[in-house]
């Protein structure tokens, strides 16, 4: 589930691990969906996106999934290292807008 | 870096005062995205820039504005600052103004009010 401010989710994993972030976003007709990486004091980085006419995405070590049926998203980072221990936030785009709508966001901790 | 620039870095003024922030997008990118970054409230978007024009409105409360000049950098400004405006103030562009593709994010502005 998500949480407010300072009550981030947190997932905790080892150096070396799969780690997994879900997201359940809000509107079943958006079409765009967007991750996001956030280390401490920096913009919002890009990490990857899927369209609606997609399930499955995947990137250099990150892949994401789309199920529209339960309007969830997840995000699957292979061989997690410390440097990516961030706050990570799915947002979608709901048809129409121009805007993203952003989650709450998933603390992340690699530990060495 | 994502090629999109924001200054100041920081700002640390007192209430009732106004600031005026800035934002550079990456080259070729024409619309500009002003977010706000709270701790008890997320991402949240203020309003869109696309060549100029301001194309969608989010949470802006009236006591901010924003405009984007010819050169397509924009200027985010808080005027009558109460202590609730202190947040981080991220600036994104894009290239499109549709938004189904990537916004890319400056390092943002930190604004503390006192």
């Amino acid at each position: 589930g998500e949480s407010v401010g300072l009550h981030l989710p947190t997932l905790s994993v080892q150096e070396g691990d799969n780690s997994i972030i879900n997201c359940a976003y809000s509107n079943s007709a958006s079409d765009y969906f967007i991750w996001y990486k956030q280390e401490s004091g920096k913009g919002p980085q890009f990490i990857i996106d899927i369209r609606s006419n997609m399930d499955k995405r995947q990137g250099q070590r990150v892949t994401v999934l789309l199920n529209k049926t339960v309007k969830h998203l997840s995000l699957q980072i292979a061989a997690t290292q410390p440097g990516d221990s961030a706050v990570y936030f799915c947002a979608e785009k709901p048809p129409g807008y121009s805007t993203l709508t952003f989650g709450k966001g998933t603390m992340l901790l690699v530990s060495p | 870096d994502s090629g999109v620039t924001q200054t100041p870095k920081h700002l640390i003024t007192a209430t009732g005062q106004r600031v005026t922030l800035r934002c550079s997008p990456r080259s070729g990118d024409l619309s500009v995205y002003w977010y706000q970054q709270s701790l008890d409230q997320g991402l949240q978007f203020l309003i869109q820039y696309y060549n100029g024009e301001e194309r969608a409105k989010g949470n802006i409360l009236e006591r901010f504005s924003a405009q984007q000049f010819p050169d397509l950098h924009s200027e985010l400004n808080l005027s009558s600052l109460e202590l609730g405006d202190s947040a981080l103030y991220f600036c994104a562009s894009s290239t499109i103004a549709g938004g189904g593709e990537t916004q890319y994010f400056g390092p943002g502005t930190r604004l503390l009010v006192l």
